[in-house]
């Protein structure tokens, strides 16, 4: 079994739309990170997290740690939010381990 | 500007011919990392290196070797490349107590190996 899972591998929708996008994972962590991956393959970070929610602009990133779960949301999607999105689990050291990515294509 | 380089960006090469793909940094960070991303596997992080000389394996450390000589830099190497070291490489780093945790990609090596 895999420590982390993404759901859905695959998402299409429609400008506007209200975007979420899973992570579960079954081992402690210390702290658990967002990464977008843009079709050129550039990586940006999006956001670390270890407890609670965190806002940036039209994205929202929450984790609940008894659950071992977190969730990815964007607001308001736009074409230009089509990108790979990755979840990735880091351990007390910098040990990262990666989920396999959600592909997202937001149509005009 | 704050960022990652990597070089080469795109290399060809033959099996067994050592190479060294460099990672540089100019945000005075301590941690650096080596991730590898292959299609249907994802990314998995090849070394990692917490401060200056501190290096540590991540997931798929065996045929590559690393170094922290200095803060900025961390070079990869492949002593005795194989074709199944074909990848997209990624360096990427980030500070210790960076609130938001970011970390710093750069922009990829595509290692082909015939």
């Amino acid at each position: 079994k895999n420590e982390v899972e993404q759901s859905p591998q695959n998402l299409t929708a429609q400008e506007g739309e209200f975007i979420t996008i899973n992570c579960s994972y079954s081992v402690g962590i210390s702290a658990l990170h967002w990464l977008q991956q843009h079709p050129g393959g550039g990586i940006v970070s999006l956001f670390m997290l270890s407890s609670g929610k965190k806002k940036h602009g039209r994205l929202i990133a929450t984790i609940n740690i008894q659950e071992k779960h977190s969730s990815l949301h964007i607001t308001a999607s736009h074409p230009r939010d089509s990108a790979v999105y990755i979840c990735a689990l880091r351990y007390n050291t910098d040990k990262l381990i990666f989920g396999t990515g959600t592909r997202l294509q937001v149509f005009p | 500007e704050a960022q990652v380089t990597q070089n080469p960006r795109y290399l060809i090469t033959v099996t067994g011919k050592k190479l060294t793909v460099t990672c540089s940094q100019n945000m005075n960070h301590e941690y650096m990392s080596w991730y590898r991303q292959d299609p249907g596997l994802g990314l998995r992080q090849i070394y990692y290196s917490m401060n200056v000389e501190v290096t540590d394996k991540g997931d798929v450390p065996e045929g590559y070797k690393v170094s922290r000589k200095e803060k900025r830099n961390f070079p990869l190497i492949l002593e005795s490349p194989s074709p199944n070291q074909t990848s997209l490489y990624f360096c990427a780093s980030r500070a210790r107590l960076a609130l938001r945790g970011t970390q710093y990609f750069g922009p990829g090596t595509r290692l082909t190996v015939l």
